[in-house]
């Protein structure tokens, strides 16, 4: 079985500070990882994902993350914070092979304050 | 581009009523997936779809869910004899194909109160 865990529940930051949120994961083989991110009253968006090749990921809105095999984690990180980066965001993983393949398992989300 | 629908946005519903959501997909989109989100989680994978074949309910998935997607595109939800334990948001999410390409294009969702 996967698992995921998003350590902090809640993170605030300085617009213009470094975001980092973190995310490990538990799986049996190396999944497929993806951050997503939800705006109050909206679905889900996709910000960055990975499968295989280069372990630094490059996503919208300026956000990238890097898979770290060796430390199970794939943490989402940001230079330079905007207000507009306030939201909700998951981590999530998927198998990469199997019948399952596709089926997305979450983290319980962080929630991201941006201050002025 | 139309994205992900789904219908209603909002339903409140007395314990015991029956409800019915719908979602719409990407045009020719092959996946279809059902979530459920409640307060301060992360989406839990119910079940997902391709074309019509539905090919894995989560446990989570109780004998009073049921889905369908008679034709390979719209998809219903349906949950019957409604508990207050089932107050959540529902959201779908398509994508084309499946394997390492594949991105999931979640809907808005339906906010499910039982009252």
């Amino acid at each position: 079985a996967q698992s995921v865990t998003q350590l902090g529940s809640h993170v605030s930051v300085s617009e213009g500070a470094l975001v980092l949120l973190r995310c490990n994961y538990s799986s049996s083989v190396p999944p497929y990882l993806f951050w997503y991110v939800q705006y109050p009253n909206q679905g889900l968006q996709l910000l960055l994902k990975y499968t295989t090749g280069a372990t630094l990921v490059k996503g919208i809105n300026g956000f990238e993350a890097e898979f770290k095999k060796s430390e199970t984690s794939f943490h989402l990180t940001k230079p330079s914070a905007h207000m507009s980066d306030a939201a909700e965001y998951f981590c999530a993983v998927s198998p990469s092979g199997g019948t399952s393949y596709g089926k997305l398992t979450f983290g319980q989300g962080t929630i991201l304050t941006v201050h002025p | 581009d139309t994205g992900v629908s789904q219908d209603p946005r909002h339903k409140i519903t007395k314990r015991g009523q029956n409800v019915t959501f719908r979602c719409d997909p990407i045009s020719e989109h092959n996946r279809l997936y059902w979530y459920r989100q409640t307060l301060g989680q992360g989406p839990e994978f119910l079940t997902y779809f391709q074309n019509e074949a539905q090919l894995e309910k989560s446990r989570l998935l109780s004998d009073r869910f049921s889905a369908e997607r008679p034709k390979g595109s719209f998809s219903t939800l349906e949950i019957q004899r409604t508990e207050q334990g089932d107050s959540a948001m529902y959201l779908c999410a398509s994508s084309l194909g499946g394997g390492r390409e594949e991105t999931q294009y979640f809907g808005p969702g339906t906010r499910l109160l039982v009252l």
